[in-house]
């Protein structure tokens, strides 16, 4: 398998524009989770998904942010206007079952940048 | 509710130098355990795990045992290389929660 992967993998907006992250899960993962990092804060967790169901989405900031999975192969997190205190790398991770020592993938993130 | 406490970065060592990391964490329960490191412009990969007390998880010369009497879960490494420059970050999962806790990462730089 390929891994997680994430697309685009650099960002650059202006401020206002929508902007769309894009992630396919390892097949056969039931978890989505979608990550935020930055310097100040660190990993936060955004929202996650099991069988593609939002389950916890009490990390996202604001509802400029809203995050999908129609099927099981593709997920995207939207945001809408687009701020400069959103620049952050964004991660997307899957998992077959996180539970016991069953680990998180992580994709290589996208790096956004908003002006 | 549950977190993690790394110490504080950044940390530069020399090549062969020993590495310690230390974590802490407060959770209810018997959560997992976990030591994830991030390479330049990479994600998060796992380097070792543990899922109960006592449990030593250990890959690539790094080693972390679970300590139930001190919550805590400190890395370590006898002789760095300068290819283990990366940002490590201690992480706990409780099991009904399905949710990942990272601390907040530690930048480790070894020179040659």
């Amino acid at each position: 398998d390929a891994g997680v992967i994430q697309s685009p993998r650099h960002e650059v907006t202006e401020m206002g524009q929508e902007v769309t992250l894009r992630c396919k899960p390892i097949s056969g993962h039931d978890y989505l989770f979608w990550y935020r990092q930055t310097m100040m804060r660190g990993l936060e967790l955004l929202i996650y998904f099991n069988n593609n169901v939002p389950i916890d989405d009490s990390g996202m900031p604001e509802d400029r942010f809203s995050a999908k999975m129609p099927n099981a192969s593709f997920s995207t997190l939207k945001i809408q206007p687009s701020e400069p205190r959103d620049s952050a790398v964004y991660f997307c991770a899957s998992s077959p079952l996180l539970s016991g020592g069953t680990e998180a993938f992580f994709g290589q993130g996208t790096r956004l940048t908003v002006v | 509710g549950d977190s993690v406490t790394q110490m504080e970065g950044p940390v530069t060592l020399s090549e062969e130098a020993f590495l310690t990391i230390n974590c802490t964490y407060t959770a209810t329960g018997y959560p997992s355990l976990f030591w994830y490191v991030q390479y330049p412009g990479e994600g998060l990969q796992l380097l070792l795990k543990a899922t109960k007390a006592d449990d030593k998880g250990s890959n690539k010369g790094f080693e972390a045992t679970y300590r139930k009497e001190t919550t805590s879960f400190h890395l370590e490494k006898g002789s760095v290389q300068v290819s283990d420059s990366a940002v490590y970050f201690c992480a706990l999962l409780k099991i009904n929660d399905y949710k990942l806790s990272f601390g907040a990462g530690t930048t480790v730089t070894v020179r040659a």
